[in-house]
């Protein structure tokens, strides 16, 4: 596709399972990141990707986020055991690089409720 | 810290101009001033941004005063499809993306 694309749009989990959403960036993007949006509030940066590396870890929540990003393209946000403030919607942006004065395009975001 | 200050909602009727001011008294001389919207269930989208000349695009206009320290964002002719969340932003470029800070926004609603 043309744009942003995550998966899945919707999960609803349990508290104390973990959970795995997807984003596949623009084709040729370079940079890549990842944002959460609880209800009624901004987004929250979590973590950005230059290629394959996360240069800074510093905005993940806790010790239970990580993220990886494989070959340049598709990132993972794990989240384990899940409690229930990780309800959000959790959206993914790729721009062409991490320099310069470029736009970033966002996904339509995975909404997540932790039951 | 919030870096900029936009009122929390604005109304506007469809087919006029919607203006919409940010305040960003703070800014520093390489700081970009950069403008997104978020309508309701969707990702932000990117509309526009500026250092310190004033800036159009098809989507809308970025006027940015002369010390800096506030900008409006115009839209000349609102529609309904513009009914959005607009954040203001600003951040310099190459400084990572973690100075990419949505605030709250300005919840703009267009009304027949």
């Amino acid at each position: 596709g043309a744009g942003v694309s995550q998966s899945p749009s919707n999960k609803v989990t349990e508290k104390g399972k973990d959970v795995e959403l997807r984003c596949d960036p623009i084709s040729g993007h370079t940079a890549l990141y990842w944002y959460r949006q609880s209800l009624g509030q901004g987004l929250e940066f979590l973590i950005y990707f230059q290629g394959n590396s996360a240069p800074d870890k510093s905005g993940l929540p806790s010790d239970r986020f990580s993220a990886e990003r494989t070959g340049g393209s598709v990132s993972t946000l794990t989240i384990q055991r899940t409690q229930q403030e990780d309800s959000a919607v959790y959206l993914c942006a790729s721009s062409l690089t991490l320099a310069g004065t470029g736009e970033l395009f966002f996904g339509e975001g995975s909404r997540l409720t932790v039951l | 810290d919030a870096k900029t200050t936009q009122p929390t909602s604005m109304d506007c009727a469809e087919g006029r101009a919607a203006n919409l001011p940010c305040n960003h008294s703070t800014i520093s001389g390489n700081e970009y001033v950069y403008w997104y919207r978020q309508i309701h269930s969707q990702g932000p989208q990117y509309i526009i941004h500026g250092l310190k000349n004033n800036e159009t695009n098809e989507m809308a206009s970025l006027i940015i005063t002369e010390d800096r320290k506030s900008s409006t964002l115009i839209l000349p002719h609102a529609t309904l499809r513009d009914t959005a969340v607009y954040y203001c932003i600003v951040r310099v470029p190459n400084s990572g993306y973690s100075t990419l800070t949505f605030g709250k926004g300005t919840m703009l609603l267009v009304s027949p």
